[in-house]
């Protein structure tokens, strides 16, 4: 069954600095993609991030990268100079191959914190 | 485009009344999703819908029904609102032909006292 899992309830990172928030997954899916989503105190879910399960290199979008380790099945974010606008909720989220119909599955989130 | 639109915004219901939130969508999405967020929480799958005419269930689909009424539209009903399904509800839709982004609508606050 699919299992997402964010350990980390809260973290806390010093402006400018560099901050990566845990993210692992369990899947029986050999054919699978993983997603970030940051979820702002307004609410929105906006879209950070893609992976797929066969990309042999790690996604990258501007100051977002994903530190993807398919056989430790992890899946971190990794935010560089972190920025105030950066605080907010963070959710690790997998999608499984299309035969089950793009069923997605979030994670509990990491609430992050950046301090001036 | 609007993307994906919800109504009501907000909702306060009474233990066991009823109600429709409504979802759509007009980016023509094949698939589209149902998913509820407590308080300080992640978002629960509810029910999904791969395409129209088909639907299935997510990690907490009881109390609640589904409905694709269209390629556009996706319906939650819960049939006798319990204080246990306070909550946002999030509509999501995604093309369905390729690991893209999932879009969201703004939510859905209900209340049930």
């Amino acid at each position: 069954a699919q299992k997402i899992t964010q350990t980390q309830p809260g973290m806390f990172v010093q402006e400018k600095e560099a901050v990566t928030l845990d993210c692992t997954y369990d899947t029986s899916d050999q054919s699978y993609g993983l997603f970030w989503y940051k979820q702002p105190s307004s609410g929105e879910m906006i879209f950070l991030i893609y992976q797929g399960s066969y990309d042999e290199q790690n996604a990258t979008e501007g100051r977002y990268s994903l530190n993807f380790q398919k056989a430790r099945k992890s899946a971190n974010l990794v935010i560089s100079a972190s920025q105030l606008g950066d605080s907010a909720m963070y959710f690790c989220a997998m999608r499984e191959g299309g035969t089950g119909g793009f069923k997605t599955i979030f994670g509990a989130g990491t609430r992050l914190f950046v301090k001036a | 485009n609007a993307g994906v639109t919800q109504t009501p915004k907000f909702q306060v219901l009474k233990t066991g009344q009823s109600m429709t939130l409504q979802c759509a969508q007009d980016m023509n999405h094949n698939s589209m999703y149902w998913y509820r967020q407590d308080p300080g929480m992640g978002l629960r799958l509810i029910y999904y819908s791969a395409s129209e005419g088909t639907t299935d269930k997510g990690e907490v689909p009881n109390g609640y029904n589904v409905s694709r009424l269209n390629k556009r539209e996706f319906s939650l009903r819960l049939e006798s609102a319990a204080p246990s399904q306070t909550s946002v509800y999030f509509c999501a839709s995604i093309r369905g032909d390729s690991y893209n982004e999932q879009f969201f609508g703004p939510g859905t606050r209900l209340t049930v006292l």
